[in-house]
């Protein structure tokens, strides 16, 4: 089975600090994705990473940005934490689809970040 | 650009009662269609998904779901439903020149009562 890990369930954080969110999968997948997810709004794509340090912005990248120096793991980094960015944050990964193909994301268990 | 609209927000229902959940989208291209559930304090899990054939797919659980072109919809249906099924409903939808992004829609709470 694929396997989509998030280096934590809760993180509590200040407003100001630097924030990092790791994601680990061990299933080869050339594709890595970050989500937030908030009431109502379903799931939005922060940020997009289809190669080891390939990347390309999502619907709403402002405030963070991401490293992918390894396949199987993709970081999220918000450089200084504020309010409004505290949510549940869900990693995700599938294989490389090309131009007429598609397949399903695995999912991590998701990340709940509050920023005080 | 794609969207995609999840027409509730909330469905409440009764245990072995029927149940529809209405997603439909917008797009110019080819698309493929996915329905995830995601359960209390976890991550999204695949439910189905149309990539191309029959129009009809179902999961192992029960569920299904129509892809119509005409109407730009994948409506995801359960004859009888469980408490158990008490989750939270995704609908995703990739465009064919994406490289496998989705697009998510709002969601829709699925409550199960007996």
């Amino acid at each position: 089975d694929v396997k989509v890990t998030q280096s934590s369930r809760y993180l509590v954080k200040r407003t100001g600090e630097k924030v990092f969110l790791e994601c680990v999968q061990d299933m080869d997948h050339e594709n890595m994705f970050w989500y937030r997810q908030d009431p109502g709004l379903g799931l939005r794509l922060i940020y997009f990473s289809y190669d080891v340090k390939m990347k390309e912005k999502g619907d709403i990248p402002e405030g963070y940005s991401v490293s992918r120096e390894k396949k199987e793991r993709f970081s999220l980094i918000l450089e200084s934490a504020s309010t409004n960015q505290t949510s549940m944050y869900l990693c995700a990964s599938s294989p490389l689809a090309n131009m007429g193909t598609s397949y399903e994301q695995y999912f991590g268990p998701g990340t709940r970040l509050t920023v005080t | 650009a794609q969207s995609v609209t999840q027409l509730d927000s909330q469905v409440p229902v009764f245990e072995e009662a029927p149940v529809e959940l209405r997603c439909n989208y917008s797009s110019s291209v080819s698309v493929y269609l996915f329905w995830y559930v995601q359960y209390p304090n976890q991550g999204l899990q695949l439910l189905l998904k149309y990539l191309s054939g029959s129009t009809l797919v179902e999961s192992i659980n029960g569920f299904e779901a129509e892809f119509n072109k005409s109407q730009t919809s994948f409506h995801l249906r359960k004859p009888s439903v469980h408490i158990s099924d008490t989750a939270e409903y995704f609908c995703a939808v990739s465009e064919a020149d994406s490289w496998g992004k989705f697009q998510f829609g709002a969601g829709t709470q699925v409550v199960v009562t007996p």
